[in-house]
Formats: C-alpha cells, sequence, structure tokens
C-alpha cells in the first residue's frame, strides 16, 4: 500500500451484528475518509474526518481518528447484507491527492 | 446528479499495444485525478490535473500519459501495454485540488483494462 494498512484485511460477520475496521497510516494528514466499493465497482464516499476532530458519526457509521497513533476505525453499526464490498480508507495530507490504505472485505450473512 | 463519467467501460487490448480512456468529471468540478487498481489490491494514485495544468504525480509509468482538455475532461494514453497493465483505471474529480480543507474527491466506475 502506498499508505498505511488495514485491519481486519477480511471480516465476515451476521446481519445485525457490528462491523469494526482499523486503518493505519505513515505521514501527517489532514483529513482521512473512507470510501466503500462494491465488487468491480466504483469508490464511494462514505465519511471525512479532519485531523482535528476525533469522532464522527453519519447515520449508521461512526469514525474515530486517533493522530497521535495515525489509526483511524469505521463502525458500521446493525449491519446489513447490502454492507458487503470493500471498504477503504483514504488520507489526504501536504500533495492534494489521498492515498489508499489496503482495504477490508466486509462480508455480512443473511 | 451527474457523475463523473468514464469510457470505455470494458477494454481488451493485446501486449504492445495503446489504449486511451476517457474522463469526464463533474460539471464545475476543475480537478481530475486518475487510479490504477490492481486485482485485489488498494487504488494506486497516478496522475492528477488542475485547471489543465498537471498538479501532481504518482506511481506512473513512463509508457503512459495524460492530459486535462479546455472542457476539463481528460485522458489516459498507455502504450507499450504490458500484461501487468491490467487493471480498473479510476477517474476522479473535484472542484479545487482543495483535499486540505476536505473537499470530496467522486470517483467513476471505473474503466477495466485487460491486457492478453
Amino acid at each position: 500500500s502506498q499508505q498505511g494498512e488495514e485491519d481486519p484485511q477480511a471480516l465476515s460477520i451476521q446481519e445485525g451484528e457490528n462491523a469494526t475496521m482499523n486503518c493505519s497510516y505513515k505521514t501527517s494528514i489532514n483529513n482521512l475518509q473512507w470510501y466503500r466499493q462494491n465488487s468491480g465497482r466504483g469508490l464511494v464516499h462514505l465519511i471525512l474526518i479532519r485531523s482535528n476532530e476525533r469522532e464522527k458519526h453519519s447515520g449508521r457509521l461512526r469514525v474515530t481518528l486517533d493522530t497521535s497513533k495515525k489509526s483511524s476505525s469505521l463502525l458500521i453499526t446493525a449491519s446489513r447484507a447490502a454492507d458487503t464490498a470493500s471498504y477503504f480508507c483514504a488520507t489526504s495530507g501536504a500533495t492534494n491527492k489521498l492515498i489508499f490504505g489496503t482495504g477490508t472485505l466486509l462480508a455480512v450473512q443473511p | 446528479a451527474a457523475g463523473v463519467i468514464q469510457s470505455p467501460r470494458h477494454l481488451i487490448k493485446e501486449k504492445r499495444e495503446t489504449a486511451t480512456l476517457k474522463c469526464y468529471p463533474i460539471p464545475r468540478h476543475d480537478t481530475v485525478y486518475w487510479y490504477q487498481q490492481g486485482p485485489g489490491q488498494d487504488p494506486q494514485f497516478l496522475i492528477s490535473f488542475y485547471e489543465k495544468m498537471q498538479s501532481d504525480k504518482g506511481s506512473i509509468p513512463d509508457r503512459f500519459s495524460a492530459q486535462q482538455f479546455s472542457d476539463y475532461h481528460s485522458e489516459l494514453n498507455m502504450s507499450s501495454l504490458e500484461l501487468g497493465d491490467s487493471a480498473l483505471y479510476f477517474c476522479a474529480s473535484s472542484f479545487r485540488t482543495n483535499l486540505h480543507s476536505g473537499n470530496t474527491i467522486y470517483f467513476g466506475e471505473g474503466s477495466w483494462l485487460t491486457v492478453v
């Protein structure tokens, strides 16, 4: 990965359970974003958290950011089968481009 | 709402051939980014343009070139194709390059390139 690692690389849960994915990055950032990608499809923006924020919510999504540990987590509550996808974190820092992590493949079993 | 349009969606080429991918950004977006995503890999930044000028460069091979035109659409030209170039190529756009302040970039559905 150009930036960091995501953990776990794959996650399988039952519908209704919560899913937590973690992302670590290497360089200083201005903000961190989470994207979702269905197999072979485009990347859909989910949520953005700025470097001076610690937590952000959007619907069933909760994102945390710990700049001291250079890590972020994405929590999806009450998961649904339709949440099955790959989830990527991406950071932007001194340069105006997004650098992606390796992604977590989430499978939600009905 | 209009999204980022990429064409073609699928492309099959032979080794050593040339391929051109096109990207039409969201209206009024002035910045375009190109990413390459190999099978099971994360998207890798290739190159970006702001107001028709190259603004940043990533891991783009010398065999590849890109430009942004006066109507803000962009084209990625790939020559002397190799098997390893087989990937999903994404274009994305944003308004201004100002990702520092949290501008979101929006991705197209991607162009599948298969080199045989």
